[in-house]
Formats: C-alpha cells, structure tokens, sequence
C-alpha cells in the first residue's frame, strides 16, 4: 500500500536551519511529484512546496522562496526539504503528499516543527 | 487571509445536507481543477474529491463536489457524526505559480 512517512522535526533557534525527509513506499516514487504542505498551530493548511523531478521543476510558495529548498533521492525513494533560516512562524506540522490528478492524493502524518528561542 | 475564501464553520444535524462554497478568482479556480480534502486534528488529510467533482475509490458518494465560474462547492448529504472535520479547498494559482487552500471550514454535527 502508498505510504508517505516523514522524518527530521524538532525544536530550532530562529536563523537556524532543519532538513526533513519524507519516504516513500508502495509506489513507483520516481514518477510522481510529491508536496510539502504545513499547518500551523490554530491554522489552516498552506501550500509549501512542490518537487516534480528534482530538475527545475520546483515551485515555492512566497513565504519559504529563497529559504527553503527541495531536492530528491529517487535511488532512496526520498524527498527532502532543507529549511533554511528559519522564522517563529514556520512553526509548524509538515506534511508530504503525493501528486495525482492535479490534487495530494496520499499524506503522511507529518513530522512538527518548532521554532522558539 | 487565504486566497480561497471559505465560511469559518457549517453544521448540521444527522441526515442533513451541508454545503461548503469555495471562493477563488480566474487565476485559480476560473482555470484549474479544484480539490477537496478532509482533515481531523491529528491525522493525515484525506483526499475526498478532485477535477471538481470526482471521488477517488472508497470516498462514498454522500461527498459531491462542484464548479461553477471561480467558485466551487463541496456538499455532503446524509450528515453522519463521523463527518465532523475540518473540510478545505485547493487549487493551482496561476499568477503565484503555486497552490492555494481556502482557509478551512470546520463541519459541525449537531
């Protein structure tokens, strides 16, 4: 069965940086793009990022462009998300999703970030 | 405020029909397919409708979704307890070259 697990949370000074992982099971993961999606404590889901192939097809919402960065290991059926100078408010959970159909079709349960002094 | 405007809460009693609106613009929801996920504290979200209106295997069709212009709805007819969650809505935006979720509607179960 489709299994996206996430990895790497944890609590973090602001300015500093965090990598998370999200492996995939059950899938041919070198096909599908695959999302970051976060919500933060009392919010709603917002859009991170999204990795098609790990070429330049990569999008980034505005509020992590230039911080954040997404990269893939197919070999290892793993997609990263370095987090880069990191603010209060990218507390958060996030999730990996997989694209089908123009939609996020299977997540995983998510891994939190905490960013506080 | 997101880029999708959804009402903050619906609700209902069991049996009843609930609609969520999605509001977009020509950029997102006026161009592109809009999907529908629910989503209980603590859990991963769960898929429940995509392309508008169009339920993956195992959503039961109590879950109905659709487009009209830049607005979308997701109703849910034959309210069950088990359908209190928080509903969103996305889509592709064009002009900000990334998705965009509404902001959430927490579905009550009176």
């Amino acid at each position: 069965q489709v299994q996206l697990v996430e990895s790497g949370g944890g609590v973090v000074q602001p300015g500093r940086s965090l990598r998370l992982s999200c492996v995939g099971s059950g899938f041919t993961f070198s096909t599908y793009g695959i999302h970051w999606v976060r919500q933060a404590p009392g919010k709603g889901l917002e859009w991170v990022a999204v990795n098609w192939d790990d070429t330049n097809n990569k999008y980034y919402a505005d509020s992590v462009k230039g911080r954040f960065t997404t990269s893939r290991d197919n070999s290892k059926n793993t997609l990263y998300l370095q987090m880069n100078s990191l603010r209060v408010e990218d507390t958060a959970i996030y999730y990996c999703a997989r694209d089908w159909n123009a939609a996020f079709d299977y997540w995983g349960q998510g891994t939190l970030v905490t960013v506080s002094s | 405020q997101s880029v999708l405007t959804q009402p903050p809460s619906a609700s209902g009693t069991p049996g009843q029909r609930v609609t969520i609106s999605c509001s977009g613009s020509s950029s997102n929801i006026g161009t592109n397919t809009v999907s529908w996920f629910q989503h209980l504290p603590g859990t991963a979200p769960k898929l429940l409708i995509y392309s508008h209106n169009q339920r993956p295997s195992g959503v039961p069709d109590r879950f109905f979704g659709s487009k009209s212009g830049t607005s979308a709805s997701l109703a849910i007819s034959g309210l069950q307890s088990e359908d209190e969650a928080d509903y969103y809505c996305a889509a592709w935006d064009d002009s900000l070259t990334g998705w965009v979720f509404g902001g959430g509607t927490k579905v009550t179960v009176l």
